[in-house]
């Protein structure tokens, strides 16, 4: 069982359009991140949000955590070739005294020029 | 310091072998992470470490898997008797569990074929 959901899971535009990809859980986080992983690489850190309700820019990518911490989204604007990859979200579960972070199955983006 | 490493960053091996992983972790991280991603699917927690002690191991890991952080330093990670079902790549990251949002920083993993 999935502790986090991604969708769409495969996402195929034109270079300039704007898209959402989606974060989805049924369990709350203390912390929810977001990576980009490349082909034959280890997932980079994009961005991390805590409170709900939070909004993140980072350039042209927009990052909001929901209200009650279960969910995110991810949009981007404009979107350029260099975006192409695959988008992660992460988060980390409470659990007693320790967290751990777990990850979704992701969102493969590719941007045509 | 210039990151998590791993080595090798390629194995191939034959079913029934045995094989190990290192991961060299950031130096002032306390956790430690490994983690099995196939194509196209997001990385799967296998276990994870903070300082010597391993916190959790997961369900999915057989007893064939075995994961080691001796000094609270770099970790091992053994496979034996590989089957062609443990090709995929292994992911290790670490963080450091005292800051308020921990923040995993990945290797370039190791991807593991076995024929």
């Amino acid at each position: 069982t999935q502790l986090l959901e991604q969708s769409p899971q495969f996402l195929s535009i034109q270079e300039g359009e704007n898209l959402t990809v989606y974060c989805n859980s049924s369990s709350v986080f203390s912390s929810l991140q977001w990576y980009r992983q490349e082909p034959g690489e280890g997932p980079v850190l994009l961005v991390t949000v805590v409170t709900g309700g939070e909004v993140k820019k980072l350039k042209r990518l927009t990052f909001q955590f929901g209200d009650a911490r279960k969910d995110s989204s991810l949009h981007i604007t404009a979107a350029q070739p260099g975006d192409t990859g695959l988008y992660l979200c992460a988060g980390a579960l409470l659990k007693t005294s320790y967290d751990k972070v777990i990850f979704g199955p992701g969102t493969s983006l590719s941007v045509i020029p | 310091d210039t990151g998590v490493s791993q080595d090798p960053r390629h194995k191939i091996t034959k079913r029934g072998q045995n094989v190990t992983f290192r991961c060299d972790p950031i130096s002032e991280h306390n956790r430690l992470y490994w983690y099995r991603q196939t194509l196209g699917q997001g990385p799967e927690f296998l276990t994870y470490f903070q300082n010597e002690a391993q916190l959790e191991k997961s369900r999915l890991l057989s007893d064939r898997f075995s994961a080691e952080r001796p000094k609270g330093s770099f970790s091992t990670l053994e496979i034996q008797r590989t089957e062609q079902g443990d090709s995929a790549m292994y992911l290790c990251a670490s963080s450091f569990s005292g800051a308020t949002n921990e923040k995993l920083f990945f290797g370039s993993g190791t991807q593991l074929s076995v024929l």
